[in-house]
């Protein structure tokens, strides 16, 4: 089946730094891929989609020069969460979608925990 | 009102039972329905995809009704290992690809 890692699965930093999550799709190539948040107890809410070689779509209310986006090939996208304030500590999912699938599935990274404090 | 709806639960329920979860969509003009499972604290994976006539998995059974815009999701003889959250998850736009997420129904399935 489809695989998609993130890296790292966890992350602790002070406030003020920033912080770079990578997803990658491993056996597939993924034209989009989606940076979803979850905080606890709560689903999750989709930040952004990232297309590769274009610039990346982001939901309402998430501000672009704090969220950056890279989707760089078919198989990396990566978030830099820059000047982290402790409120964006919360679990970071990607999924991506399989190229040549034509069924709307998202594959999902298994998620990095972040810290800020 | 919420693009997608879900009782949150917890159902708790007892090995064996069966037990089911509804969800209702608001875009009247989604076209693809999914349902996920999700661990605490791990990546939502999906259990099913949702088909307009409805569509059986082993001990699990999702149904569409799209005049009711109403999704449900039926676990028969319910083991420890389903206990999870199980997330009803719309694509109001197959030409976006993306997805929007209910809050999810917790089930806890006890011995």
């Amino acid at each position: 089946g489809a695989v998609v890692s993130q890296h790292p699965s966890r992350v602790i930093c002070k406030s003020g730094t920033s912080v770079k999550i990578e997803c990658r799709s491993l056996d597939f190539q993924a034209t989009t891929m989606f940076w979803y948040r979850q905080f606890p107890k709560q689903s999750l809410m989709l930040m952004a989609t990232s297309n590769e070689g274009s610039k990346a779509t982001y939901e309402q209310g998430v501000e672009k020069d704090k969220f950056l986006i890279n989707h760089a090939s078919l198989t990396l996208s990566t978030l830099t969460v820059t000047s982290a304030h402790p409120e964006d500590s919360s679990f970071y999912i990607c999924s991506a979608r399989d190229k040549t699938s034509g069924i709307y599935e998202q594959y999902f990274g298994p998620g990095t925990r972040l810290t800020v404090t | 009102r919420k693009e997608v709806e879900q009782d949150p639960g917890p159902f708790n329920v007892p090995e064996g039972a069966t037990v089911a979860f509804n969800c209702t969509y608001s875009n009247s003009a989604s076209q693809s329905f999914f349902w996920y499972r999700q661990d605490c604290r791990k990546e939502p994976k999906l259990l099913m995809s949702v088909y307009s006539s409805g569509n059986e998995d082993g001990r699990f059974t999702a149904q569409l009704n799209r005049a009711s815009q109403y999704i449900s999701l039926l676990i028969r003889d319910s083991k420890l290992s389903d206990s999870a959250t199980y997330l009803c998850v719309v694509n109001p736009n197959n030409a976006g690809n993306m997805l929007t997420f209910g809050g999810g129904t917790r089930l806890m399935v006890k011995p």
